[in-house]
């Protein structure tokens, strides 16, 4: 177990509204990876920040925005919720090209 | 453009009955597959990683094996514990993120 920490576990919010989730991943894990995960689905790529620097994207709209700070830790903002936003979001937090680690996920519900 | 497939979608065993799991993949230049065990509302947890056609991990009652254009995960005299979704991943010479695919449903019956 990597250790890696989300926040919140579940959160109902309304169309339109803004999000914020929150990761930690485990002291010297530089990379943090978002996932967003549908029911019935795999894990979809957002993008990935290393060094705090957005260093690569999937296919997703521009309402979806990240952050990562110094000790590593990383936001997940998502503006002007669809109910198509609902899903378990994933970080996952990793070093170099090896295998990932995931935390436990955020449970949002849009409605 | 780069594809990861997963069949069958579920598969239920009785407790003992042996199985695999099968991971296709399409994609240009593999830096590595992955497979990962998904609980139910959880995260997913890593199982093993493969990086070169011919190679084999074990552990315990799974075994991973990797060809040029699938892997499978081999789940041998399974218990109702194993029970869980099984996703496969890749991961790209030109890119960092894992593609994944929308994994196998897997129920063991007592």
């Amino acid at each position: 177990d990597a250790g890696v920490t989300q926040s919140p576990t579940h959160l109902i919010k309304t169309r339109g509204q803004q999000v914020t989730l929150r990761c930690s991943p485990k002291s010297g894990h530089d990379t943090v990876s978002w996932y967003q995960q549908a029911l019935g689905q795999g894990p979809q790529f957002i993008f990935q920040y290393y060094e705090e620097e957005e260093r690569q994207r999937g296919n997703f709209p521009d309402r979806f925005s990240g952050h990562q700070f110094p000790n590593y830790s990383s936001e997940l903002n998502v503006n002007a919720l669809l109910l198509g936003d609902s899903a378990l979001y994933l970080c996952a937090e990793g070093k170099g090209s090896t295998e990932a680690f995931f935390g436990q996920g955020t449970r949002l519900t849009v409605v | 453009e780069d594809q990861v497939t997963q069949s069958p979608e579920a598969l239920r065993l009785q407790e003992g009955e042996s199985s695999s799991l099968n991971c296709s993949y399409t994609v240009s230049g593999l830096r590595g597959l992955f497979w990962y065990r998904q609980d139910p509302g959880k995260g997913p947890e890593f199982l093993f990683t493969l990086y070169s056609a011919g190679e084999e991990k074990e552990k315990e009652r799974l075994k991973a094996t990797l060809t040029k254009k699938e892997s499978f995960l081999h789940i041998t005299a399974p218990k109702p514990e194993d029970s869980a979704t099984y996703l496969c991943a890749v991961r790209v010479a030109t890119g960092n993120q894992f593609y994944f695919g929308t994994g196998t449903s897997l129920t063991v019956i007592p």
